[in-house]
């Protein structure tokens, strides 16, 4: 049983068309996040929910929207796509929101190419 | 505001070598440290962990040890093998940053690890 899922795995599209990657856990955590991972392989948060509430949205384009619907599920929608947004989307989940002693558990991640 | 920094990659050893990757950080509270590992094609995951000063995480013959007079993390294994090939990432937690790093793990920018036979 995969703990954190995502879809889809690879993910190419056309420069302004909008898109969404799904992500899914079955840990009973209380807390999901996206990060967003460059060409370089630098990792840095987008936006974090914990019981379906917003607490961390990083300065990111309000291009990208995410809906948790429910707290075992965190969707990240783009809208009007750009070249730059190609990357690889990671989805992570913590049993709590204080990462002191937590850890993060990631899905294998989607790439996204814009074309 | 948190940083952290790591020795710039790739690293390239053969089997059985030594192995040291610098991390140091800055924050603005008494953060936990952490070492995530990548694997071509798959997400991060947990390598150690260390939460208070002089503190030592260790896992699969990996160690680190937490300096706070350095700000340092770095990771290091006796004798690294071919499945070590991955990138490493040094992180931190920083719970006493006024809740600004509420919810946030600061990643470094990940070193390349690459090991041949």
């Amino acid at each position: 049983d995969t703990a954190v899922s995502q879809t889809p795995k690879y993910l190419v599209t056309q420069m302004g068309n909008d898109k969404s990657i799904k992500c899914e856990q079955n840990l009973g955590h209380d807390t999901m996040y996206w990060y967003k991972q460059d060409s370089k392989k630098f990792l840095k948060i987008m936006f974090s929910y914990n019981n379906k509430e917003l607490i961390i949205n990083e300065t990111v384009p309000n291009r990208f929207s995410p809906k948790s619907p429910d707290k075992a599920h965190l969707n990240l929608h783009i809208n009007s796509l750009e070249l730059g947004d190609s990357a690889v989307y990671f989805c992570a989940s913590s049993q709590l929101a204080w990462l002191g002693n937590e850890k993060l558990f990631f899905g294998s991640g989607t790439q996204l190419s814009v074309l | 505001g948190n940083s952290v920094t790591q020795m710039e990659g790739p690293v390239t050893l053969s089997e059985e070598a030594f192995l040291t990757i610098n991390c140091t950080y800055t924050a603005t509270g008494y953060p936990s440290l952490f070492w995530y590992v990548q694997y071509p094609g798959e997400g991060l995951q947990l390598l150690l962990k260390a939460t208070k000063a002089d503190d030592k995480g260790s896992n699969k013959g990996f160690e680190a040890t937490y300096r706070k007079e350095t700000t340092s993390f770095h990771l290091e294994k006796g004798s690294v093998q071919v499945s070590d090939s991955a990138v490493y990432f040094c992180a931190l937690s920083d719970p006493d940053a006024g809740g600004t790093s509420y919810g946030k793990l600061t990643f470094g920018q990940g070193t390349i690890l690459t090991v041949h036979p």
